[in-house]
């Protein structure tokens, strides 16, 4: 089965900083790789997603990078801000041809971002 | 329709009592998830339906755990003979079959066990 890794565990900038957060995959067929954010007692939320065709996204502060060959993706969080703490979690799926939906994620373990004022 | 709904939030239980959980998707949402999470960890896949067939079963799912979805819409999650090992928080996760490949979480359901 997929296996996720994600590294560092607990990172921590100044304001305004950038962020970056690596995770591998083991799966090659796994074509789906979205990142969520987990405020404390919270649900998990997706904040950003990439499918294995596309190399990069972006969506204001945050960026997804994906490199196929080697197996693994990363988020980049720009112009760090207090509200961007929290727990992240990177996954991976695969997502079904005909229905277009993807199957189970697998989780990495979180990276705990703080960002200090 | 809020969002996936989990009932109860917060479950304490005496170990070898059985415990059921409910889930509520997103109206209209085919796929549902349950998965585990524990303290520092990301969430670990227990089991998925699209509509009312369950199509998929982690290893991690023992003998004592079992899942329903009898009419394609609430599904339950229980756990028979609970071991303090079975304390953590239960996900519950919704999706629509197409048009968005996005998970939608409830806020869960902690148990612990004790």
């Amino acid at each position: 089965g997929e296996n996720v890794e994600q590294h560092p565990s607990t990172l921590s900038v100044q304001e305004g900083d950038s962020a970056v957060i690596k995770c591998t995959y083991s799966d090659s067929a796994s074509n789906y790789f979205p990142w969520y954010k987990q405020e404390l007692g919270k649900r998990p939320q997706l904040i950003i997603d990439i499918r294995s065709n596309v190399g990069e996204k972006k969506d204001q502060r945050i960026a997804v990078t994906l490199n196929k060959t080697a197996k693994h993706f990363s988020l980049h969080i720009t112009e760090t801000q207090p509200e961007d703490s929290a727990v992240y979690f990177c996954a991976a799926s695969l997502i079904d041809t005909f229905s277009g939906s993807a199957r189970q994620l697998t989780f990495g373990s979180g990276t705990q971002l703080t960002v200090l004022p | 329709d809020t969002g996936v709904s989990q009932d109860p939030r917060h479950k304490i239980t005496k170990r070898g009592q059985n415990v059921t959980f409910r889930c509520d998707p997103i109206s209209e949402h085919n796929r549902l998830y349950w998965y585990r999470q524990t303290l520092g960890q990301g969430p670990e896949f227990l089991t998925y339906f699209q509509n009312e067939a369950q199509l998929e079963k982690s290893r991690l799912l023992s003998d004592r755990f079992s899942a329903e979805r009898p009419k394609g819409s609430f599904s339950t999650l229980e756990i028979q003979r609970t071991e303090q090992g079975d304390s953590a928080m239960y996900l519950c996760a919704s999706s629509p079959l197409r048009g968005s490949t996005e998970a939608f979480f409830g806020q869960g359901t902690r148990l612990t066990v004790v």
